[in-house]
């Protein structure tokens, strides 16, 4: 069965640092194209970034120069180091596998970072 | 940036048609996918590239694409069809991956 599951959401103060891991299972991570989008609460989903099965990565505006994406082949998982967190980035965090680089064909259940005081 | 412009919220009877919409400059020119999300749940993607159907989604839902608007149609509607509704494109100009805002799709 092909599954991805999110651990490592919590509560942060701002400016802090967070790594969230994704585990993948059924398919080769490091052959696709995978991906963070997020959710604040009661809001729609919002595109964070993207690697490439090659070195290639992609950041939305609002976390460039901040979060890193990242992939452990050995462990066939996804990772997105956050660092200075804002209050604006609380939200559910989902990885997902982009088809052909474009569509989002599966994603993990989600995990809740909350930044906050 | 790229911009996808969606109505907030639809509302239909059960057994009617629903037709969500999705606005862009010439989003004709792009492929556009669909997702579907329950509350509490993770999105499920229901058409990509436009039209197509991932195995498992019943063929009352389609799509379409053409011009600035594209359009997920959902026909035959049931109660288990309530849920946020959102377009997506990647904008290749920008190498972003971009969201409609969701709609609300309420059966009466």
């Amino acid at each position: 069965e092909v599954k991805l599951a999110e651990s490592g959401g919590g509560l942060i103060q701002p400016g802090g640092s967070l790594r969230l891991s994704c585990a993948a299972s059924g398919f080769t991570v490091s052959n696709n194209y995978m991906s963070w989008v997020r959710q604040a609460p009661g809001k729609g989903l919002d595109w964070v970034s993207i690697i490439y099965s090659g070195p290639t990565t992609y950041y939305a505006d609002s976390v460039k120069g901040r979060f890193t994406i990242s992939r452990d082949t050995s462990k066939n998982t996804l990772h997105l180091q956050m660092n200075s967190l804002r209050v604006e980035d609380t939200a559910v965090y989902y990885c997902a596998r982009v088809q052909q680089g474009d569509a989002f064909d599966i994603w993990g259940q989600g995990t809740m970072v909350t930044v906050s005081s | 940036s790229y911009v996808l412009t969606q109505p907030p919220s639809v509302s239909v009877a059960p057994g009617q048609t629903a037709r969500i919409t999705c606005g862009g400059n010439n989003i004709g020119t792009k492929s556009v996918h669909w997702y579907q999300q329950k509350p509490g749940q993770a999105p499920v993607l229901v058409i990509h590239y436009d039209t197509d159907r991932p195995s498992g989604i019943p063929e009352r839902v389609s799509g379409s694409n053409y011009g600035n608007t594209a359009t997920l149609t959902i026909s035959r509607v049931e109660a288990g069809d309530e849920a946020d509704y959102y377009c997506q494109v990647w904008d290749a100009s920008g190498d972003h991956w971009v969201f409609g805002g969701g709609t609300k799709l309420t059966v009466l």
